[in-house]
């Protein structure tokens, strides 16, 4: 089955600085990817997302950028505030007809005053 | 819109005790889902129902059932409780009868079994 794992278990940054989160995934033939935000003590909510006909795409602050030859994706936040410390999760339904969102397990962000 | 609501928040319960979870959404989504959340292993699907009527197991459907009777409400029923089922639950909802959409997520249910 579809296996989504992120890099590292916590990032910790700067205010101001920009943020990498980095997302591994292991079917090559997944088409589909979602960022989520969870802050402490809510549900996850959805940040971005990005279809493999795409390399790259921007939000507010936010830009996705997928390397399928990799299976790669990485969520970069640019002038980090306090208020992005939370726990990010990438997702993807994976591919065929009964296909699921499969979340990895989660990185947590935390921004240094 | 309220979105997708999630009661209790909080809950303890005994061994063996019954309880449900309950999840409503007012967005008219046909997709819904139940998660739970544990340190160091992300979230993992239970159940899903694609529509009123229709239920499915996810990856960790033991010891719980669900029923789908409307469109806006799918509940989470523990029959008899473990301590491993202590956990975060989260009710999510989605627009299709697919999962691969982009799901909004309930605020949670923290349950702790003894």
């Amino acid at each position: 089955g579809e296996s989504v794992g992120l890099h590292l278990p916590t990032l910790s940054v700067q205010e101001g600085d920009n943020s990498i989160i980095n997302c591994a995934y292991s079917n090559s033939a997944s088409d589909y990817f979602i960022w989520y935000k969870q802050e402490s003590g809510k549900g996850p909510q959805f940040i971005i997302d990005i279809r493999s006909n795409m390399d790259k795409r921007q939000g507010q602050r936010v830009t996705v950028l997928l390397n399928k030859t990799v299976k790669h994706l990485s969520l970069q936040i640019a002038a980090t505030q306090p208020g992005d410390s939370a726990v990010y999760f990438c997702a993807t339904p994976g591919t065929g007809a009964n296909s699921k969102l499969t979340f990895g397990k989660g990185i947590t962000l935390s921004v240094r005053p | 819109n309220a979105g997708v609501t999630q009661t209790p928040k909080f809950q303890v319960l005994k061994t063996g005790q019954s309880m449900t979870l309950q999840c409503a959404q007012d967005m008219n989504h046909e997709y819904m889902s139940w998660y739970r959340q544990d340190p160091g292993m992300g979230l993992r699907l239970i159940h899903y129902s694609v529509g009123a009527g229709i239920t499915d197991q996810g990856e960790v459907p033991n010891g719980y059932n669900v029923s789908r009777s409307t469109t806006e409400d799918f509940p989470l029923r523990l029959l008899s409780a473990a301590p491993s089922q202590t956990s975060v639950y989260f009710c999510a909802s989605s627009y299709g009868h697919s999962g691969a959409n982009v799901l909004t997520f309930g605020a949670g249910s923290r349950l702790t079994v003894l």
